[in-house]
């Protein structure tokens, strides 16, 4: 079952945050969030496990709920450089699903 | 540059035809993934291998068939091409089989059917 991200896009505007949603109707054992950016290849930005840990990644943190199978990326002031589309993939045994993608746009 | 390398770059071909995608996962890497990218949508997770043998699958076609060689370099073939097949096709690595490892995307092939 594919996780669902909301929202489906965003604009900003540079100095700006923003909160991308990831949930799932199964129980996770771990969260993954790539970025995309357009005719690039997904990049790797942090794993979450179960336990509601943060993590960061230069002012991008993300948080995950086990509880609510919810992981949540925070955007903080915003930089032109975010702009792309953010994936989540959920991870259960031997199973990796990515969601939509959320695209991000990020204006001067 | 992920160090996860991917060939062609592009392919161009018919309907019924055979392609074979080909991609070298970063160096000590063991796991290979495929993924199959449609324009403006999510990557579809389609086949895991770990060491030469399949470890997961996921909505691949049976038209499609993958394999790992013994240097680690994996094949994804692609036959009896249809239209939407068109697609970007990613192959990612990751150093061993545990989960919770994050994956290297190479650039993709990008795959149009005519």
């Amino acid at each position: 079952q594919q996780p669902v991200q909301s929202p489906q896009a965003v604009i900003l505007r540079e100095g700006e945050d923003a909160v991308i949603n990831c949930s799932s109707s199964k129980a996770l054992y771990s969260v993954h969030w790539y970025r995309q950016k357009h005719g690039e290849a997904p990049v790797f930005l942090m794993i979450l496990l179960k336990g509601g840990e943060q993590k960061g990644h230069e002012k991008i943190s993300a948080s995950f709920n086990e509880k609510k199978q919810q992981s949540s990326l925070y955007l903080t002031a915003s930089q032109l450089s975010y702009s792309g589309t953010y994936f989540c993939g959920t991870e259960m045994v031997n199973d990796m699903r990515f969601g939509a993608g959320t695209r991000l746009t990020v204006k001067p | 540059d992920s160090g996860v390398t991917q060939t062609p770059k592009h392919l161009i071909t018919a309907t019924g035809q055979r392609v074979t995608l080909r991609c070298s996962p970063r160096s000590g890497d063991l796991s290979v993934y495929w993924y199959q990218q449609s324009l403006d949508q999510g990557l579809q997770f389609l086949i895991q291998y770990y060491n030469g043998e399949e470890r997961a699958k996921g909505n691949i076609l049976e038209r499609f068939s993958a394999q790992q060689f013994p240097d680690l370099h994996s094949e994804l073939n692609l036959s009896s091409l249809e239209l939407g097949d068109s697609a970007l096709y990613f192959c990612a690595s990751s150093p061993d089989s545990r989960d919770n490892q994050p994956q290297h995307f190479g650039d993709g092939t990008r795959l149009s059917i005519l």
